[in-house]
């Protein structure tokens, strides 16, 4: 089992739309969890962090931690052909041997559609 | 603010050549430094992260190694390149202390040929 999972995708969308990325994680003594995007030939850019259960709101984006369920999901709202990207989950474990390291997944690549 | 800076940005090797990448921050002091390589298609994989100054962690065994040879420098050696050495190098820095978010640089595309 990957530590970190997240759908591949492609996931495409309408322009307008919500898009819905989601994330499992396995260490449940995970405390800190971020989302990233990377557009294609760049580097990770960060987008969100998330430290509680619930949900925390950045403009268009809303990041959703549920630690029970060992999941986190990003939405996008009013989805834009500039959101067109690759979204990367991270997940800080200290089963990693120190609480400074961070487990990404694999991204999921969005395809937000004009 | 802070800023990150990598280089070179791109770079063609053959077989067998030494490397050395570069990274460094700026507008901080006693970051956390990082090593990642991300494969075509692929995440990102931990190769080194460093706490502090002569202070390396390795995550994966291979031909690479990392010094830190002052407060906000990073460098990724390697004495003799292998083709699975290519990819995508990114050095990322994150505040000292517990988990905290972490920033990339622009990276090193570096092709083995």
């Amino acid at each position: 089992q990957k530590e970190v999972e997240q759908n591949s995708g492609p996931l495409s969308v309408p322009e307008g739309a919500i898009a819905s990325l989601n994330c499992t994680y396995s260490d449940r003594v995970s405390q800190s969890f971020f989302w990233y995007r990377q557009y294609s030939g760049k580097s990770p850019e960060l987008i969100m962090s998330i430290y509680s259960n619930g949900d925390k709101e950045d403009g268009r984006f809303t990041a959703q931690l549920n630690k029970a369920s060992q999941y986190v999901s990003l939405l996008i709202r009013d989805s834009q052909p500039s959101d067109s990207a690759t979204y990367l989950c991270a997940v800080n474990s200290a089963r990693l041997g120190s609480a400074r390291q961070l487990t990404f997944g694999s991204g999921t690549q969005l395809t937000v559609l004009p | 603010s802070q800023t990150i800076h990598q280089w070179p940005a791109t770079l063609v090797q053959p077989v067998g050549s030494p490397l050395s990448l570069e990274c460094t921050v700026e507008g901080t002091s006693n970051p956390n430094l990082y090593w990642y390589r991300q494969a075509a298609g692929r995440g990102l994989q931990l190769l080194f992260y460093s706490v502090g100054i002569g202070q390396i962690s390795s995550e994966v065994p291979q031909n690479l190694s990392a010094s830190r040879p002052q407060d906000r420098q990073f460098i990724l050696s390697s004495k003799k390149l292998l083709l699975s050495d290519s990819g995508f190098y990114l050095c990322a820095w994150s505040a000292g202390g517990g988990p905290r978010e972490q920033y990339f640089g622009p990276g090193t595309r570096l092709t083995v040929t």
